[in-house]
């Protein structure tokens, strides 16, 4: 199984919700990801997660908020977003991080989570 | 200043022409990633290399580490192959300003 997978495809929301985005691996990968990709851009990396650990956070404003609860588990927290949060939030996931140098595990990315704020 | 730069930022071609999309970068790597997303959102690892070349099907891939610049091909280039091309390196994943490729019959 190299599928990742993410939930809801579609998610409208006011700016007083507080809702959460779902992210799923079984590739017995250890570390997840958290992307923001705004029309016509490249994807921007938000959150790392190595062993279930933040391991590096993009200066991401708090109405975001991640949680990984195990290892195939990646969740994101959000509450009182903004119109300007609307975006497709991507999940990826690798077998590691590599400490220096770039990463030479290759991420499986899952299909996102098209979120709009209203 | 962005770590990793591509050209063309979009490129149209006929059917069965051969394409190469480049990607130059500043930062010391261990590896190079080029995906592919298309329309939709979902994006795909096409080849991940640290030195040389990779080959899958129509698709090629080099790298030249001295030089910091990564070229991807595409030979008999098709429609389906139309997408935006992004490389990637960096343990954070710095991604490039992606190459939107679209393919003519």
């Amino acid at each position: 199984d190299t599928e990742v997978t993410q939930t809801p495809k579609h998610l409208v929301m006011g700016m007083t919700n507080k809702k959460s985005l779902k992210c799923e691996q079984h590739m017995g990968h250890r570390a997840m990801y958290w992307y923001k990709q705004k029309a016509k851009k490249p994807p921007e990396l938000m959150f790392v997660y190595s062993y279930e650990k933040l391991s590096i956070n993009e200066s991401v404003p708090s109405r975001f908020s991640p949680e990984c609860p195990n290892s195939s588990l990646l969740n994101l927290h959000l509450h009182a977003l903004q119109p300007e949060d609307s975006a497709l939030y991507l999940c990826a996931s690798s077998q590691g991080l590599k400490g220096t140098g770039g990463s030479i595990y290759e991420q499986y990315f899952g299909p996102g989570t098209r979120l709009t704020v209203t | 200043k962005n770590e990793v730069e591509q050209s063309p930022q979009n490129l149209t071609a006929q059917e069965g022409e051969f394409i190469t999309i480049n990607c130059s970068y500043s930062v010391g790597i261990s590896a190079l990633h080029w995906l592919q997303q298309h329309p939709g959102g979902g994006i795909v690892s096409l080849f991940m290399l640290s030195s040389g070349k990779k080959k899958h099907g129509r698709l090629i891939a080099t790298i030249n580490i001295q030089e910091k610049h990564s070229s991807l091909h595409i030979t008999a280039s098709h429609p389906r192959d139309s997408a935006v091309y992004i490389c990637a390196v960096g343990n954070q994943f710095y991604f490039g300003t992606g190459t939107s490729l679209t393919v003519i019959p």
